[in-house]
């Protein structure tokens, strides 16, 4: 079957640097996203991998491994606004569907 | 402004009653979806539609129904038939780079 894995919830402190990882056991797919959601709110676009490899967006950087099943994502200089769920999802070819991980819970604490 | 209008913000279904979530886009986008999100989960999709009058099941269509009648609009109903409907309803439209752009959602409860 087609699964996500995620810590369910980080903390970091304001400044810090905070990797959120994605493991997955499924293949054939386009690439590996990154949304962001704070607590009531709709889930908003970060990033996205198609090749293996590094793709920096400002603070926020996400990697693939597909020889690893492997992503993550990196929050650099945190800032307090950062407290927010953070969803990894596979783009399937073909019905470009997302299938989500359950999502990780950052807390940023001063 | 281009975007996502979900309506109601807020929905309360009686017992046997069918409701109906509003979705527009004014993004010009073929593809549409829906999504059910429950506290503390992932968002899990009900259907989408790649073009108008065509949608697809997705992982949990069981009780829900779609329309795609227009490119803009494209309203998810909640059956009597779906016994758990309680939750967070999310729509969503593709764009460039297979990018999704979501609504402000709708919270769904049960009286």
């Amino acid at each position: 079957g087609q699964s996500l894995e995620q810590p369910s919830e980080v903390t970091a402190v304001e400044g810090a640097i905070v990797q959120i990882n994605c493991t997955y056991q499924t293949s054939g797919f386009y690439g590996l996203s990154w949304y962001q959601q704070h607590d009531g709110g709709a889930p908003t676009f970060l990033s996205y991998n198609a090749l293996d490899g590094l793709e920096e967006t400002g603070r926020f950087s996400s990697f693939l491994s597909r020889s690893d099943s492997y992503g993550y994502l990196l929050l650099q200089e945190l800032q307090m606004k950062d407290s927010a769920s953070y969803f990894c999802a596979v783009l399937w070819a073909g019905s470009y569907q997302l299938t989500f991980g359950k999502g990780t819970k950052l807390s940023v604490i001063p | 402004d281009g975007g996502i209008t979900q309506s109601p913000k807020y929905l309360f279904r009686k017992e046997g009653q069918n409701v109906t979530l509003s979705c527009e886009q004014n993004l010009n986008h073929d593809a549409m979806y829906w999504y059910r999100q429950d506290p503390g989960q992932g968002l899990r999709l009900i259907y989408y539609s790649q073009i108008v009058n065509d949608f697809q099941k997705g992982d949990i269509a069981e009780g829900y129904s779609v329309s795609r009648e227009k490119k803009e609009s494209f309203p998810l109903t909640v059956t009597s038939a779906q016994k758990n409907p309680t939750a967070f309803y999310l729509c969503a439209s593709r764009g460039q780079g297979n990018i999704q752009y979501f609504g402000a959602g709708t919270r769904l409860s049960v009286l």
